[in-house]
Parts: C-alpha cells; sequence; structure tokens
C-alpha cells in the first residue's frame, strides 16, 4: 500500500477481554515497531521488529502484551485481560531495514470501559 | 538511557510571527534527532531529522532546526507561522546505528496560531 494501515481505527472493549490490533507497514520496509500514546503524552516505544522477529520488547509493560509478525509483514499486537489504564492510541511505524525515518500509521484508538 | 524534553506544553503565536519550539535530549551516544507534527485524528509526519554532517536542516513547509552539541538542543523554527501550522510538534531521539532505530519521544508542544 501507500502507506501503513492499521485497523481498527478504534477499538473499544470491556474491562478484562482479548484484543488483538492489526498494522500493515509499507511494503519492503523490513522494520516494525509498535509505539502507546497515551493522553497528553508522547509515543512510548513498545517493540521493535526486524523481519519475523522481535528484535527489541523492552518497552511492553508487562505478560499482557504480545505482538508477532509471522510472515516478515503484517504484525498484531495483542492484549490479554484488558485493563482501563491500557486505554491510549496504539501507533504502528516502519521503515526499510537500513532506513533512518519512520513512517507511521494513523493509530488505532483503544478504550477499555 | 536517552530522554527529551520539550519546554512549553502550549505555545501561541500570531500568524506571520516566528515560531520556536524547543526541545533539550540526553544521550550517551550520538543521537540522531527528529520533529515529528501530529494534526488532529492523524498519525505523526516526519518534520526534519538530523543523523550527521551540516547541523542546520531543513524541512518540510519551512521549518528549520540546528543541532547545537553543546546545549544539547535541537529547537525548531520558522521564520513566519501560517494558520496550518496549528498542530501538535513531537521532538524525538533515537541512538543511530544498527540495532533498530526505536525512538524516545518527547511529551510535545502544541502550537496555537492566531490572526
Amino acid at each position: 500500500g501507500a502507506g501503513v494501515s492499521q485497523t481498527p481505527s478504534n477499538k473499544v472493549t470491556e474491562k478484562g477481554k482479548y484484543v488483538e490490533l492489526r498494522c500493515d507497514p509499507i511494503s519492503g520496509h523490513t522494520a516494525l515497531y509498535w509505539y502507546r500514546q497515551s493522553l497528553g503524552q508522547g509515543p512510548e516505544f513498545l517493540i521493535y521488529f526486524q523481519g519475523t522477529g522481535a528484535a527489541d520488547d523492552s518497552g511492553l509493560p508487562n505478560d499482557r502484551f504480545f505482538a508477532v509478525r509471522p510472515e516478515g509483514s503484517v504484525s498484531t499486537l495483542k492484549i490479554q485481560r484488558t485493563e482501563r489504564g491500557d486505554s491510549a492510541v496504539y501507533l504502528c511505524a516502519s521503515s526499510s531495514q537500513a532506513g533512518v525515518e519512520q513512517f507511521f500509521g494513523p493509530g488505532t484508538r483503544l478504550t477499555v470501559l | 538511557a536517552q530522554s527529551v524534553t520539550q519546554l512549553g506544553s502550549h505555545v501561541s503565536v500570531s500568524e506571520g510571527a516566528l515560531v520556536l519550539l524547543r526541545c533539550n535530549y540526553s544521550s550517551s551516544v550520538p543521537p540522531y534527532l527528529f520533529w515529528y507534527v501530529q494534526y488532529p485524528n492523524q498519525g505523526l509526519q516526519l518534520l526534519l531529522k538530523y543523523t550527521t554532517g551540516a547541523t542546520l536542516v531543513k524541512g518540510i513547509n519551512g521549518f528549520e532546526a540546528e543541532f547545537k552539541k553543546s546545549e544539547t538542543s535541537f529547537h525548531l523554527t520558522k521564520p513566519s507561522a501560517h494558520m496550518s501550522d496549528a498542530a501538535e510538534y513531537f521532538c524525538a531521539v533515537s541512538r543511530g546505528g544498527g540495532g533498530g532505530n526505536k525512538l524516545t519521544f518527547g511529551t510535545g508542544t502544541q502550537l496555537k496560531v492566531e490572526l
């Protein structure tokens, strides 16, 4: 596609439920990043993939959060047993292998009731 | 560890006036520095970046920033503000080089442009 796409654009769920957020990076980009942006804050790094493997998951807040990228393209961020504090905009970005610039998607706004 | 401080969560300027958004960083290695803009309900768009070389970098929409190592600063400027510049601006730092370029962002500065 022309840019990074994320689905859904909005997700409302209840506390304790499981959610999946999807990211489609720019075609050919091998690097993929997930960030979380809480209200009034800058984005915070969650996890980075190079190809299929998670090269750096140091930003995942706890073991309820998990992400996969099985074929080195689309990535899914999975959140188990959601809590109200998980409410935020989840941003995905991709870059070429040697690229410095990250291209961001529009984000998924997650609301946990 | 890296960090970014953006002074002023809200900045208001008149149309046609100088825009100055401040950013200071902390990094134990030579940093890569970025300014991103975020319009309401949209993703982040890169305005400009500094990696190596010339310390004055020019970006899109007439913005520029100067890397000052001695001051650990990377302030964003634009000579003449336009109404369309109203948005939130984020300064970010990464380590650069191999091993990924995860970004550490500041808390953002909301720019308001008044007639």
